[in-house]
């Protein structure tokens, strides 16, 4: 258990439609990632947050945004879903800002587009 | 992201076989991260490697990082069924802030 959370765990949804994919970090970590995994493109970094704050910016699509609270969970909104969005999405934690530190990752939200 | 190259794509060997697993960049590493993830599971992180030459071991997984060529190579001694799964490299690229990318995956079958 690497102590990040993440809900639901699966999400069925049509097209068209908005989801909010949630993410606890561990107890003490500051940086919250966000990545999506889809067979055809692997694992690709979408985000970071790092204490509130959004500090990189990968693929990430205009109808996707992020935010992170001041109790530092992390929530990742998806909108306009098109059927290509299916994938896992796994939020991960570290303790710093920089990309050395170790990231723990949680179980992932499998979403499915239909 | 093709810039980080793993090969090979996938990989069966009986148990008990060694097995070599590499990761070559097209940038300049900062660092490389090596993970292991479980089918459909979330990513665990194995090791991270900083500096040419630096060699790390963890059980019997042993990490190497090739400065000069950019490349990592992922040895796995007397391979067991647990040791199945899906490794990926990750790197911290010199100049690109904090944004951390994944390679293309290599999926390890051991078989008993």
């Amino acid at each position: 258990d690497s102590g990040v959370t993440q809900t639901p765990k699966h999400l069925i949804t049509a097209t068209g439609q908005r989801v909010t994919l949630r993410c606890s970090p561990r107890s003490g970590d500051l940086s919250v990632y966000w990545y999506q995994q889809s067979l055809d493109q692997g694992l690709q970094f979408l985000i970071q947050y790092y204490n509130g704050e959004e500090r990189a910016k990968g693929n990430i699509l205009e109808r996707f945004s992020a935010q992170q609270f001041p109790d530092l969970h992390s929530e990742l909104n998806l909108s306009s879903l098109e059927l290509g969005d299916s994938a896992l999405y796994f939020c991960a934690s570290s303790v710093g800002l920089a990309a050395y530190y170790e990231q723990y990752f949680g179980p992932g939200t499998r979403l499915t587009v239909t | 992201s093709q810039e980080l190259e793993q090969s090979p794509q996938s990989l069966i060997v009986q148990e008990g076989k060694n097995l070599t697993i590499n990761c070559t960049s097209s940038k300049t590493l900062y660092g490389l991260y090596w993970y292991k993830q479980k089918y459909g599971e979330g990513l665990i992180f194995l090791m991270m490697l900083q500096k040419g030459g630096e060699e790390k071991s963890h059980e019997k997984i042993t990490a190497k990082l090739d400065e000069k060529k950019q490349q990592s190579s992922l040895h796995i001694t007397a391979s067991q069924p647990s040791h199945a799964g899906i490794y990926l490299c990750g790197a911290d690229w010199a100049n690109t802030g904090n944004q951390f990318y994944f390679g293309t995956g290599t999926s390890l079958t051991v078989i008993p």
